[in-house]
């Protein structure tokens, strides 16, 4: 079964300062993956994909996110935080599918704080 | 619709009563999942639907949990004899036949048990 790991559960930069939050997945076959944002009492919106091809993926906000099949690994990054940025942010991913629709499995978030 | 829309988007009730929860998904789109969120915690699977059809249910908690989408466009996740546990976030999705795609979200409806 596919799954999603969060080492942080807060991850706090400055304003202007690059950002990284990680993640890392288990899945069997090659894995699809995603990264998700929450503001506080709001939805979930979707920031970027991984499906195949360039190993870095650039996404909604200025976020961007580096495959890495090796270390089974998919970190979201920033090069320059904004204030505007401090959200909880999920990975998730999405095994192989042999048909239309296959659920999302999300990892637990990390609370991104951005200082000013 | 332009987006997922979720009623009610709050509801109190009282321990033992049913409630039902409803989710209109993006016009056309094929798939619709229902998770739970937990305060502070990742969405978690409850259950899908590819059309009318239920795919997977393997994430529903026990029996007193049960989802249907009849026509194949809005669904309803019911809860029977609520529990004090079962106070949630309970989010609704939506996706299109694209199998890469990403899931839409609705705002979520959150079940407070008193």
């Amino acid at each position: 079964a596919q799954s999603v790991a969060q080492p942080e559960d807060q991850v706090n930069v400055a304003e202007g300062n690059p950002l990284t939050v990680k993640c890392t997945y288990s899945v069997s076959g090659n894995p699809y993956l995603f990264w998700y944002v929450q503001y506080p009492n709001r939805g979930l919106q979707f920031l970027l994909k991984y499906i195949t091809g360039d190993n870095l993926v650039k996404g909604s906000y200025g976020f961007e996110a580096e495959f890495n099949k090796s270390q089974t690994s998919f970190h979201l990054k920033k090069p320059s935080a904004l204030v505007s940025d401090s959200a909880l942010y999920f990975c998730a991913v999405r095994g192989p599918l042999g048909q239309a629709g296959t659920a999302l499995i999300f990892g637990k978030g990390t609370t991104l704080s951005v200082s000013s | 619709g332009a987006g997922v829309s979720q009623s009610p988007r709050y509801k109190v009730t009282k321990r033992g009563q049913d409630v039902a929860l409803r989710c209109d998904p993006i016009s056309g789109h094929v798939s619709l999942y229902w998770y739970r969120q937990a305060l502070g915690q990742g969405p978690e699977f409850l259950t899908y639907f590819n059309y009318e059809a239920q795919q997977d249910k393997s994430g529903l908690p026990n029996d007193r949990f049960s989802a249907e989408r009849p026509e194949g466009s809005i669904s309803t996740l019911t809860i029977q004899r609520t529990e004090q546990r079962d106070s949630a976030m309970y989010r609704c999705a939506s996706s299109g036949l694209d199998s890469t795609g990403e899931l839409f979200f609705g705002e979520g409806a959150r079940l407070t048990l008193l």
